[in-house]
């Protein structure tokens, strides 16, 4: 099945400056890519996704890249702001599974230190 | 307007005491998932259901049971829980046939002693 890698697992910034967050996945037949915020004790909330007939996104402060020939996407955040701290969750969906299966990466925990 | 509601918000069991977890969604999703997650980490899928049909993660302890009596409703039942049950649980939804945009609820946490 598929397999999500998701680094660092944790992320300290100054506020203001940018944070990357680097996801690779197994299966090349995934053709979508969301990211999740989640805030201490709070549901996942999509901040961003990507499909794979796109290179790149951007929305705001928030960008995402993707890269199918190496199978890995990443999440930039710019001018980071204190609200940004929080767990991001990577994931790629696996078209061959029934239903829109997700697969999770494990997590990168940002700080935005003011 | 919620999308995706979850209930309790929080429950506390009984060692070993069944408990059922309850989602209800107004987006009129075809597709329902139930995760568990503890403690910062990635929600774990436990199965989904896909319109009728179960589909149940091979991982997934036999303690785990869930229905969905129609589109709108769909439930987790943990019919012993153990210490190490002890987590988020997140109900999410998505429509086959879109690219795979998932709408997760609140979650409940259960507490068990």
């Amino acid at each position: 099945g598929e397999n999500v890698e998701q680094h660092p697992s944790t992320l300290s910034v100054q506020e203001g400056d940018s944070a990357v967050i680097k996801c690779t996945y197994s299966d090349s037949a995934s053709n979508y890519f969301p990211w999740y915020k989640q805030e201490l004790g709070k549901r996942p909330q999509l901040i961003i996704d990507i499909r794979s007939n796109v290179g790149e996104k951007k929305d705001q402060r928030i960008a995402v890249t993707l890269n199918k020939t190496a199978k890995h996407f990443s999440l930039h955040i710019t001018e980071t702001q204190p609200e940004d701290s929080a767990v991001y969750f990577c994931a790629a969906k696996t078209i061959k599974a029934a239903g829109n299966k997700l697969t999770f990466g494990g997590g990168t925990r940002v700080l935005v230190k003011p | 307007d919620a999308m995706v509601i979850q209930n309790p918000r929080y429950q506390v069991t009984q060692f070993g005491k069944p408990v059922t977890l309850s989602c209800s969604q107004t987006l009129n999703h075809n597709v329902m998932y139930w995760y568990q997650q503890k403690s910062s980490q990635a929600p774990k899928l436990l199965f989904h259901y896909y319109d009728k049909d179960f589909n149940n993660e091979a991982d997934t302890p036999d303690n785990f049971q869930s229905r969905r009596p129609n589109t709108s409703f769909c439930f987790l039942d943990i019919r012993s829980p153990g210490l190490g049950d002890a987590a988020m649980y997140l109900c999410a939804t998505s429509r086959e046939g879109s690219i795979g945009e998932q709408f997760f609820g609140p979650g409940t946490r259960l507490t068990v002693l």
